[in-house]
């Protein structure tokens, strides 16, 4: 049973920390997407990668926040200072679009909750 | 921009009975429409979809119906149970490379035995 997976599944930091989230999408998909949810804001889309490369990242404070994907099989999201106000839920999804006609479906990981002090 | 608007919750039903969360959306274009579920500490898992107008999407006796006319993709069950209680997000995603998914802002099911 395929499944993205992300670590850690909680943290708690201190402001002004280093955090770094990490997820491994489902093997063979080729676009991972960052989502982030709050009360507030409920879902948003924080960033966007196909075939590794970042394609929209428009969503992300780019000040402090940073995603990557060093190889097909890890995606990353740092946040380099934290503050109280990134805590919320990170999600990671991922899928296989091929072209125009491919499924639009994504698959969710479990997400990261974070807490900021 | 695309946006998508949800019926507020919570929603609260007793079990067998007949449940509707409303959803319309804004978008240029034809996007495919879905319905997403997220169980208490759980990420959200795909319930069902439809890609083009008239479509209907089942799964688990839930449908919805992609209405272009009325831009609509109301959710329905027949006769739901305590294990239905979650929370339900309505998306689209536009026809382009993008792919990204707009959601609502989710609708909170409760239901009592």
């Amino acid at each position: 049973d395929a499944r993205v997976t992300q670590t850690p599944r909680h943290k708690v930091t201190e402001m002004g920390q280093e955090v770094t989230m990490r997820c491994q999408p489902i093997l063979g998909h080729n676009t991972v997407f960052w989502y982030r949810q709050t009360m507030m804001q409920g879902l948003e889309l924080l960033a966007y990668f196909r075939n590794r490369a970042p394609l929209d990242d428009s969503g992300m404070p780019k000040d402090r926040f940073s995603a990557e994907m060093p190889d097909a099989t890890l995606a990353t999201l740092k946040i380099q200072p934290s503050e109280p106000r990134d805590s919320a839920v990170y999600f990671c999804a991922s899928g296989l679009v091929l072209g125009r006609l491919s499924s639009y479906e994504q698959y969710f990981g479990p997400g990261t909750r974070l807490t900021v002090t | 921009g695309n946006s998508v608007t949800q019926m507020e919750g919570p929603v609260t039903l007793s079990e067998e009975a007949f449940l509707t969360i409303n959803c319309t959306y804004t978008a240029t274009g034809y996007p495919s429409l879905f319905w997403y579920v997220q169980y208490p500490g759980e990420g959200l898992q795909l319930l069902l979809k439809a890609t083009k107008a008239d479509d209907k999407g089942s799964n688990k006796g839930f449908e919805a119906t992609y209405r272009k006319e009325t831009t609509s993709f109301h959710l329905e069950k027949g006769s739901v149970q305590v294990s239905d209680s979650a929370v339900y997000f309505c998306a689209l995603s536009e026809d382009t490379g993008r792919r990204a998914l707009t959601f609502g802002s989710g609708t909170r099911l409760q239901v009592q035995p």
